[in-house]
């Protein structure tokens, strides 16, 4: 089984449908991040976890939150979707002191409509 | 504040050839520098970390990086190039492990040509 995985993995959905896409690991990490990937941008931190009582923003936080129900779980909602979100998101673990090695997961393919 | 940028963000090469990778940062303290790889339809996985230790990073599938703090660059290479290489790479930078997360380049997208 896959050591950190993203549901739903394909997600097409209409402007101002409320989202959420889910982060599960079995890596026992207490880091976890969520980023956006679109052409020719790399990737782009929109919220990380230290461990279930601390979150913080990344860069492009806007119109996203997230929770953190456990530590093995980190949800991402889009509260109201728009075109500008359809892109590739991943979620990432990371153990604490391991120099910012991320495993990541196998994507979620978001289009807004 | 840390930022990597990545020249190119198209290489093609032919298989047996040299790979070069163009990273370079940007960090107002010593940064630990990294090559992230995503296969097409996968997400990324580590291909080799600069912590301060050796300048000369060794990682896997025969890839390297060196650490040049006068040239505040850290480019991949690999000798010679092979089919299964052909995927996009990220460098990523982050100058504090502790608290602060990974800031990743836009990519560059590896071709190997037969």
């Amino acid at each position: 089984d896959a050591d950190v995985t993203q549901t739903p993995r394909n997600r097409i959905t209409k402007t101002g449908k409320r989202i959420m896409l889910e982060c599960s690991q079995t890596k026992g990490h207490d880091r976890m991040y969520w980023y956006r990937q679109d052409p020719g941008l790399g990737l782009r931190l929109i919220y990380y976890s230290f461990d279930v009582k601390d979150i913080n923003k990344g860069e492009i936080s806007d119109g996203y939150s997230v929770s953190r129900q456990a530590q093995a779980k980190f949800s991402l909602s889009l509260e109201s979707a728009i075109p500008n979100q359809t892109a590739l998101y991943f979620c990432a673990t990371e153990r604490t002191g391991s120099y910012n090695e991320q495993f990541f997961g196998p994507g979620t393919r978001l289009t807004v409509l | 504040a840390q930022s990597v940028t990545q020249l190119g963000s198209h290489v093609s090469v032919s298989e047996g050839a040299l790979v070069l990778l163009r990273c370079n940062y940007s960090s107002s303290v010593p940064p630990y520098l990294f090559w992230y790889v995503q296969y097409p339809n996968q997400g990324l996985q580590l291909l080799l970390k600069y912590t301060s230790a050796a300048t000369l990073v060794k990682g896997i599938n025969g890839f390297e990086a060196e650490f040049k703090k006068s040239e505040t660059s850290f480019h991949l290479t690999k000798p010679s190039a092979h089919m299964s290489d052909a995927a996009e790479y990220f460098c990523a930078v982050t100058a504090d492990t502790g608290r602060r997360a990974l800031t990743f380049g836009s990519g560059t997208r590896l071709q190997v040509q037969p």
